[in-house]
């Protein structure tokens, strides 16, 4: 079946950029997704890509996606206190396939001063 | 407008009892999700329903779980004879339709059983 693999902690010094990788397995995929979780709430999405583009950006985020090597990126650029939290990578299989989505363990990030 | 809500927010129940969670999508949303999420874990995916009828359950984990939207809006995913292991965060999501689009998730119900 799909899995989707992440490291599970990043620190990085605020202003820094933060770069959090993803790998999944499912060559069928057609989107890919990064949703942010702070403590005690839900899933807030970020941004997608679609699997026939190989770059993404949106204001500070950057999302990178080797098709190829099934790797998925996630950069914050000028990274801030505030965007401490656990980031979820998800995949969508193939149309026919479902529509549900398969996501990675989560990256803990931790902005420090 | 208003987001996807779930309630109650958190529910503690003993071990064999029934529970009920709900969950109000966006409002025009035709597809719902329901997830999973224990401790430490991403989501897991449970049920879609495309309007009125489930399209995938491929992912309730036995038949104690059960999930239904009557009226293709409001959902109530229903747990009978609750275990230990089935305490987590059920998660729901709604999507404008199912194919490509990004579902947008609510705060989930957190769900204890002692």
């Amino acid at each position: 079946g799909e899995d989707v693999e992440q490291s599970l902690f990043l620190s990085v010094r605020e202003g820094d950029s933060s770069v959090i990788n993803c790998t999944y397995t499912d060559s069928s995929s057609t989107y890919l997704y990064w949703y942010k979780q702070e403590p005690g709430a839900g899933l807030q999405l970020l941004t997608y890509i679609f699997s026939n583009m190989d770059m993404k950006q949106d204001q500070r985020l950057t999302v990178l996606l080797n098709k190829k090597d099934k790797h998925l990126s996630l950069r914050i650029a000028d990274t801030q206190t505030g965007d401490s939290a656990i980031y979820f990578c998800a995949e969508k299989g193939a149309p026919g396939g479902g529509n549900k989505l398969t996501f990675g363990t989560g990256t803990q990030l931790k902005v420090e001063l | 407008g208003a987001g996807v809500s779930q309630t109650p927010s958190n529910k503690v129940t003993e071990k064999g009892k029934y529970v009920e969670l709900r969950c109000d999508p966006i409002s025009g949303h035709t597809a719902l999700y329901w997830y999973r999420q224990s401790l430490g874990q991403g989501p897991e995916f449970l049920i879609y329903f495309q309007g009125t009828g489930a399209a995938d359950d491929s992912g309730l984990p036995n038949d104690r779980f059960f999930a239904v939207r009557p009226e293709g809006s409001v959902s109530t995913l229903k747990i009978q004879r609750t275990e230990r292991g089935d305490s987590a965060v059920y998660l729901c999501a709604s999507s404008p339709k199912a194919l490509g689009d990004t579902q947008y998730f609510g705060p989930g119900t957190r769900l204890t059983v002692l």
